[in-house]
């Protein structure tokens, strides 16, 4: 298994200001991924962020909005830019667990509410 | 991926199995089948995961149809902490993205 924590655990952030959220992995991993999960919704996936290059969005998705970095195999940096109300949501960072097409691990999340 | 379908809510008395259903009809030959849950406020937590033939491990089981096109999650005795929103996904094995639908809303009653 693989133990993910994440920084911070929630948040209230001013509308028009940014917040960095980080994601700390126990074990190295090739691909570490971003997802949202707004107010009663279900998970939609950001992007996925690869050692060593870009990361790559999702359609709807803009690095402008959601830079992220991946300076290392065991962290991962996602940035909500210029926020607004509507980017009130759970920011998850996940990754894949040991042997490809096994179990992802999940963090716990970052709630963050924007006012 | 395939699509999957999954009722919205459903509930289960403490001590009984709970059965959650999922349709993937439109399922291909190299997908698999895998469920996660969410407890309220947590990440997902994965439970299992199958490609024909059933599976079980310490959590649950997992049956799936002859054709592939169906298949249920069974918790064989439901207790308060198996409330939670079960996600039924499918997806080819070695694509690490998941998509997730809108789950199933397990309610466990005492």
């Amino acid at each position: 298994s693989a133990v993910i924590s994440q920084k911070p655990s929630r948040d209230i952030c001013q509308r028009g200001t940014s917040l960095t959220i980080q994601c700390q992995v126990d074990s190295q991993v090739t691909m570490m991924f971003w997802y949202r999960q707004q107010p009663g919704q279900s998970l939609t996936l950001i992007a996925t962020a690869n050692q060593g290059s870009e990361a790559t969005y999702e359609s709807g998705f803009v690095i402008d909005k959601f830079p992220i970095s991946r300076p290392n195999l065991t962290f991962s940096t996602l940035t909500v830019s210029n926020m607004s109300p509507e980017d009130s949501s759970i920011y998850l960072c996940s990754v894949e667990g040991r042997g490809r097409g096994t179990e992802a691990f999940f963090g716990q999340g970052t709630r963050l509410t924007v006012v | 991926d395939a699509k999957t379908t999954q009722p919205p809510s459903m509930d289960c008395a403490e001590g009984r199995a709970a059965n959650l259903p999922c349709n993937h009809s439109t399922i291909s030959g190299n997908e698999y089948v895998y469920w996660y849950r969410q407890i309220h406020s947590q990440g997902p937590q994965y439970i299992i995961h199958g490609l024909k033939n059933n599976e079980t491990n310490e959590m649950a089981s997992l049956i799936i149809t002859e054709d592939r096109k169906s298949s249920t999650l069974i918790l064989p005795h439901a207790t308060l902490r198996d409330t939670a929103v079960y996600y039924c996904i499918v997806r080819v094995f070695g694509n690490e993205k998941l998509t997730f639908g809108t789950g199933t809303r397990l309610t466990i009653i005492p």
